[in-house]
């Protein structure tokens, strides 16, 4: 059965520091999904990443990169010098290709940047 | 383009009451998701429709929670009675059956308090 671990409940930085955020799923189809979204106070999921499991390559965004290694299941985000906006939960999140579109999250990451 | 609209944002009732609450998807978008998530945790498919139909409700609690999506659009999802571990966020999602990713948009979400 498909599962997705954020180990991380709860980070804490300063302004300007780096902070990666740790994503380890499980699944037993070889095609399939991952992704991030932000869900900040307001509520509202916004989409950040999605990434296919034959692409490992690994993507920068201005700020926001993505480590994607199939070996060790993972799908790591790192924010670079981080600001205070940055701060909300974080959900990683795995769809496999035999599931249709169901998504399964993880528990989230509460991130929070003090200024 | 209009988002997924959900209303209402916030509804407190007392247990054994009923709740009911309604979507609007993205227009256009065939596919309509509704989530649970509950405090601390990440979201969780309750239901699925394509159009009018239902595609996955293998995690819907069927003696209390029931949905519609009548003509294919907007829906409803009622909880009758309310239970108080059915305190938690709602959320409903769309995507479009164009989009080979089908990317789930999100509204702003229910919170639902049950005392």
């Amino acid at each position: 059965a498909q599962k997705v671990t954020q180990a991380q409940t709860e980070i804490s930085v300063v302004e300007k520091e780096d902070v990666t955020l740790d994503c380890v799923y499980e699944t037993r189809d070889t095609t399939y999904y991952l992704f991030w979204y932000k869900q900040p106070p307001s509520g509202e999921l916004v989409f950040l990443i999605r990434r296919n499991s034959f692409d490992e390559q690994n993507e920068i965004s201005g700020r926001y990169s993505w480590n994607f290694q199939k070996s060790t299941s993972s799908f790591n985000f790192t924010i670079t010098a981080s600001q205070v906006v940055d701060s909300a939960v974080y959900f990683c999140a795995l769809r496999e290709q035999t599931s249709g579109s169901r998504l399964t999250f993880g528990e989230g990451t509460q991130l929070t940047v003090n200024p | 383009e209009a988002g997924v609209a959900q209303s209402p944002r916030y509804k407190i009732i007392e247990k054994r009451q009923s709740v009911a609450f309604w979507c609007n998807p993205i227009s256009g978008h065939a596919t309509l998701y509704w989530y649970q998530q509950i405090l601390g945790q990440g979201p969780k498919l309750l239901i699925q429709f394509q159009n009018n139909g239902v595609v996955d409700d293998s995690q819907l609690p069927k003696d209390r929670f029931s949905a519609e999506r009548l003509k294919g659009v907007d829906s409803t999802l009622k909880i009758q009675p309310a239970k108080l571990e059915d305190s938690a966020v709602y959320l409903c999602a769309s995507s479009s059956l164009r989009d080979y990713y089908n990317e789930q948009f999100f509204g702003p979400g229910t919170r639902l308090t049950v005392l």
